[in-house]
């Protein structure tokens, strides 16, 4: 079983439209994330929640709205997608809340090229 | 912020040691030390962490400078399997979403 699965793995529309990526975590974890890795491979935390609760928003466009309907499960929905938006999308998990010592485990990543 | 230095690229034979380097010359007294790995088309995956002593699991070993301006991650017998991007990351201890940006890291060719 994957331990963090998330869907699609490639993701290509047209500029404006409306997407979603979902992750889910089979870990039994408390925390996951989302990240973005740009061209240049840089690796950026998006947002962060600990059981339902959001508690890292880095300075991302509001087009882009987590949700979380449950620990095990955070979505990414993304509106009025552009150019820009193109990059690969990493869900990861924590047991525990942002913390110096805890290990992060990573999804496989989705492929969003916005054309 | 804290931050890390690595060199960009890096490369080894098969079956040798390799010795990947990471500056972090502004660390705190409370910042753990993170590597990461990421194989082509994957998420990251945790490789090792450490705070002040030398550290050894089955994937590696994590030697922390006695300053702790830098650390070595060191892999005994390189392999095929190893070549991926290696990203050295500082967990600081603010709660901030500083300590979960990962830097550009340095990519490891394994030569057969």
């Amino acid at each position: 079983d994957t331990a963090v699965s998330q869907t699609p793995k490639y993701l290509v529309t047209q500029m404006g439209n409306d997407k979603s990526i979902k992750c889910e975590q089979n870990l039994g974890h408390d925390t996951m994330y989302w990240y973005k890795q740009d061209s240049k491979k840089f690796l950026k935390i998006m947002f962060s929640y600990n059981n339902k609760e959001l508690i890292i928003n880095e300075t991302v466009p509001n087009r882009f709205s987590p949700k979380s309907p449950d620990k095990a499960h955070l979505n990414l929905h993304i509106n009025s997608l552009e150019l820009g938006d193109s990059a690969v999308y990493f869900c990861a998990s924590s047991q525990i809340r942002v913390s110096t010592n805890e290990k992060l485990f990573f999804g496989s990543g989705t492929q969003l090229s916005v054309l | 912020d804290a931050k890390t230095t690595q060199p960009n690229s890096m490369e080894s034979n098969e079956e040798e040691p390799v010795h990947l380097p990471c500056n972090h010359s502004t660390i705190s007294g409370t910042d753990y030390i993170h590597w990461y790995r990421q194989l082509p088309s994957q998420g990251p995956e945790y490789v090792i962490h450490g705070l002040t002593s030398n550290v050894n699991n089955r994937m590696a070993s994590l030697a922390i400078a006695e300053d702790r301006k830098s650390s070595t991650l060191i892999l005994h017998r390189a392999t095929l399997r190893d070549a991926a991007v290696y990203y050295c990351i500082l967990r600081v201890a603010s709660g901030s979403a500083r300590q979960l940006t990962f830097g550009s890291g340095t990519q490891l060719t394994v030569l057969p």
